[in-house]
């Protein structure tokens, strides 16, 4: 079955940097775009990036457009979410998800940015 | 961008109550939407895409209609395994933008 699991989050100051690193199985990754989303405390979800299948197009949320970068390693199964220049505000459960209508997601991973 | 406004934002029923959930669309979307179903600590899980095609897997008493800018999900008869949040989001038009949620609770 589908399987989406990410890591890499956690506790980073402001103006720190954290890579986030999603881990495919139980399908064919390298068929599909994917997507990264994520909720912050109290908040509906958030529509972030996403990637196409061999890494030509990528697509960003202007909330995060210039600091983050999404890339994807096909050989490896894996989606990888570069974040830098980290706010306050990007304090949420992070998500990635399979193809541009999110069908299928991972649990999350979660990142704290505060002092 | 595209507003989903979703409605309401909590909701309490009984177990077999039919209940009702509503996205409305700023713009037409054709039928490029889906809803979601989030349980805390768990994955978000897809219910419906396309606007009305249930999910492999999913119970039958999920439902969904509608197109353009007004959407519907409809669970039948409400069982207690369907304590979650709801959610639309609509994948027509970048940035892709999703409702604010609907808690169910049980009466």
């Amino acid at each position: 079955q589908v399987q989406l699991v990410e890591s890499g989050g956690g506790l980073v100051k402001p103006g720190g940097s954290l890579r986030l690193s999603c881990a495919a199985s139980g399908f064919a990754f390298s068929d599909y775009y994917m997507t990264w989303i994520r909720q912050a405390p109290g908040k509906g979800p958030e529509w972030l990036s996403y990637i196409s299948t061999t890494s030509g197009f990528t697509k960003y949320a202007d909330s995060v457009k210039g600091r983050f970068t999404i890339s994807r390693d096909n050989a490896k199964s894996s989606l990888f979410l570069q974040m830098n220049s980290l706010r306050a505000e990007d304090t949420a459960i992070y998500y990635c998800a399979r193809d541009l209508s999110a069908g299928y997601w991972g649990q999350g991973t979660l990142v704290t940015v505060s002092s | 961008d595209i507003q989903m406004t979703q409605s309401p934002s909590s909701l309490s029923a009984s177990v077999g109550d039919r209940v009702t959930i509503t996205c409305r669309a700023s713009q037409g979307i054709r039928n490029d939407l889906g809803w979601y179903q989030h349980k805390p600590g768990k994955a978000p899980k897809r219910l419906i895409y396309a606007a009305s095609t249930l999910q492999s897997g999913v119970p039958s008493r999920f439902s969904g209609s509608g197109s353009g800018t007004e959407f519907t999900l409809t669970i039948s008869s409400l069982q207690p395994e369907d304590i979650a949040t709801y959610y639309c989001l609509q994948h027509n038009s970048y940035p892709y933008t999703f409702g604010q949620g609907t808690k169910v609770e049980i009466k």
